[in-house]
């Protein structure tokens, strides 16, 4: 069965650093999701794309975090400089078109910063 | 931010008994959708209702959802200690059906 493909699965880095997430969704999945999971706490909606360009990033702090997925295909996530509170699990998700259907999850990226 | 809010936040049964959980969402849907999310793993999707739908039914899962008072109610039977995990309700909304989640109710099944 097709996979949402995260890397790494774990990151640890230390606070003012750069960090990138990367993933690739279901091949022809046209929706791409970033979320951030904190702990005992539900996912939060980051980013999401449809085909290559950002349908909804009003939750992204655009100080720091910047989201790119330039062919529409699979996607980058950058957080610089890394602070302490962004320590969480960062989830993508994909879905095979726009509106009303299912999410596929990735196992997640867990981000550590000291 | 938060759309739904689950309602118990943490449930322990014993192997075999029904388990219920409730989320709440404050503004208009498309669609509501359950999750499970098993420890430090990504969400896998359960069941998906429309609004214009009130119950569904998926193998030992039943959903309800009520649009007048901004509810739904998911219901296993029979439960088993592998349904041990987390589970979220997420809101489909607006024309880019933004998918939003709740907080999360943690089920322990006791075997």
């Amino acid at each position: 069965e097709a996979e949402v493909a995260q890397s790494p699965r774990y990151k640890i880095t230390e606070k003012s650093q750069a960090v990138a997430f990367w993933c690739d969704p279901i091949s022809g999945h046209a929706t791409l999701y970033w979320y951030r999971q904190i702990l005992g706490q539900g996912p939060e909606l980051l980013v999401q794309f449809q085909d290559e360009s950002v349908v909804d990033d009003s939750q992204l702090p655009k100080d720091r975090f910047s989201a790119e997925r330039l062919k529409g295909v699979d996607s980058t996530l950058k957080i610089q400089p890394a602070e302490l509170g962004d320590s969480a699990m960062y989830l993508c998700a994909s879905s095979l078109r726009l509106g009303g259907e299912k999410l596929f999850f990735g196992s997640g990226t867990q981000l550590s910063v000291l | 931010s938060q759309q739904g809010e689950e309602d118990p936040q943490a449930l322990s049964i014993q192997e075999g008994e029904n388990a219920t959980m409730n989320c709440s969402y404050k503004t208009s849907i498309n669609n509501l959708q359950w999750y499970r999310q098993n420890s430090g793993r990504g969400l896998v999707h359960l069941i998906l209702i429309r609004s214009n739908e009130r119950e569904k039914h998926s193998g030992r899962l039943r959903v309800t959802l009520d649009t007048s008072k901004k509810s739904s109610s998911l219901l296993i039977t029979a439960s088993r200690a592998a349904d041990t995990a987390s589970y979220f309700c997420a809101t489909g909304a607006g024309g880019y059906q933004k998918v939003t989640f709740g907080i999360g109710t943690k089920l322990q099944v006791i075997p």
